[in-house]
This record gives structure tokens, C-alpha cells and sequence, in this order.
């Protein structure tokens, strides 16, 4: 399963809105998490199956979408929030594809 | 609180190995599937696989198969991942990561350890 995230890059400010979008190349039902990464550091779970989100996390983000289309949201961007984002669906048994990020700028 | 520790950084020749190793505390380390992923630089994130620790059950990405090997000891709490036949291209920053509890593999990765660099040189 191919997972194309887009944009490759988001510019935005703080205090703004910001959507990221994220497709599969087939139905994955809503087995799709997505995570925050920053330089030199590991991932860290943002939203998993879709909508729901991990404990810790901000109430800012949010995530929705099934089948092959899914968002995430950042409803009032903070400065700690610049970073990169990859999505990746745990459906498919053979691999568990990540989407290739979108670098969220200021 | 859930902890994964990995070993640290190496240096290798093409054509050698390298096995890194991925210590769990704060949970029972057999109940959850162990992911690995990788990371090359300036680059996204590459799944390569999992192993549920009871029981040694493994499931490798396609790329991977034949020349990646996963293992665990519960006795310790560690997982391994093992790289044969290295080349320039496996130079990367490996990360393990807890997966769901078995048999539901389906899941996102909730706990992350480190990340190990390898750099592979002549």
C-alpha cells in the first residue's frame, strides 16, 4: 500500500490553522496513525486509528478520515509545533507503509 | 513509564554486519509487538518489521527479507535486529518501537526508543 502525504512542505504562523492531508492507494479502513518528528529525535504518536488521539497529546490536533483519505489538523499552531509529520497505515500485514512527511515551516 | 534503550552509535564496512539492540522497561515486554524502522538521512521514515517477543514470530518488509533478522530475549527485555551484507545505503538512524499486543497487530507504534545510528564506510 503507497501512502502520499501532501504538501511536501506547509508553511504557516503561530496562532494559525494548518491541515495535512494524507492518502492510501487502497482502502485502510481507519488503521492510520500519524506522528510529529523533530531533528534528531524519534517519531512520537500523535493520532492513531485515525481520530483518536494519544494520550498527552494537545487537544489542538485532531485527525479524521477512513477508507483511503485522512486529515490532520492543528487548530492554533504553536511554536513547539514546527516539525515534520508522517502518516502511516498499519492495515496491510506485508508492510506498514509511512507516507514521506510534510515539513511544516514558519 | 514505558522506556525503550538502544545501543549505541557504529561504524561498519560495507559487507559486514551489525546487530542493535532495543532494551524495554515499564511494561511487559512479551505482551507487545516490537517494530523496527529506520531513517537515512535527510530522509522520511522506512518500516522493516516486526517481532512478537513471545514466541520469536517475525514479519519482515519485503526489502528487508533474507537480510535482516529480528529476535528477542524475554529475559532480559531486549530485542535485536541484525543487517547482513552492509552497503552505503543501510547508513541510517534505526529506531525499535512498541507496536499493539498480539494478535491484533494492527496498530500504531506508541513508545519509540532513541535511535541507534549506523554508518556504513570503507
Amino acid at each position: 500500500i503507497q501512502m502520499t502525504q501532501s504538501p511536501s512542505t506547509l508553511s504557516a504562523s503561530v496562532g494559525g490553522r494548518v491541515t495535512f492531508t494524507c492518502r492510501a492507494s487502497q482502502n485502510i479502513g481507519n488503521w492510520l496513525a500519524w506522528f510529529q518528528q523533530k531533528p534528531g529525535k524519534a517519531p512520537n504518536l500523535l493520532i492513531y486509528k485515525a481520530s483518536h488521539l494519544e494520550t498527552g497529546v494537545p487537544s489542538r490536533f485532531s485527525g479524521s478520515g477512513s477508507g483511503t483519505e485522512f486529515t490532520l489538523t492543528i487548530s492554533s499552531l504553536q511554536p513547539d509545533d514546527f516539525a515534520t509529520y508522517y502518516c502511516q497505515q498499519s492495515f496491510d500485514y506485508s508492510g506498514f507503509t509511512f507516507g514521506q512527511g510534510t515539513k511544516l515551516e514558519i | 513509564q514505558v522506556q525503550l534503550v538502544q545501543s549505541g552509535p557504529e561504524v561498519k564496512k560495507p559487507g559486514a554486519s551489525v546487530k542493535v539492540s532495543c532494551k524495554a522497561s515499564g511494561y511487559s515486554f512479551a505482551e507487545y509487538y516490537i517494530h523496527w524502522v529506520r531513517q537515512a538521512p535527510g530522509a522520511g521514515l522506512e518500516w522493516m518489521g516486526w517481532i512478537n517477543p513471545n514466541g520469536g514470530s517475525t514479519n519482515y518488509a519485503q526489502s528487508f527479507q533474507g537480510r535482516v533478522t529480528m529476535t528477542s530475549d524475554t529475559s532480559i527485555s531486549t530485542a535485536y535486529m541484525e543487517v547482513n551484507s552492509l552497503t552505503s545505503d543501510d547508513t541510517a538512524v534505526y529506531f525499535c518501537a512498541r507496536g499493539p499486543r498480539p494478535p491484533m497487530y494492527r496498530g500504531a507504534s506508541d513508545s519509540w526508543g532513541q535511535g541507534s545510528l549506523i554508518t556504513v564506510s570503507s
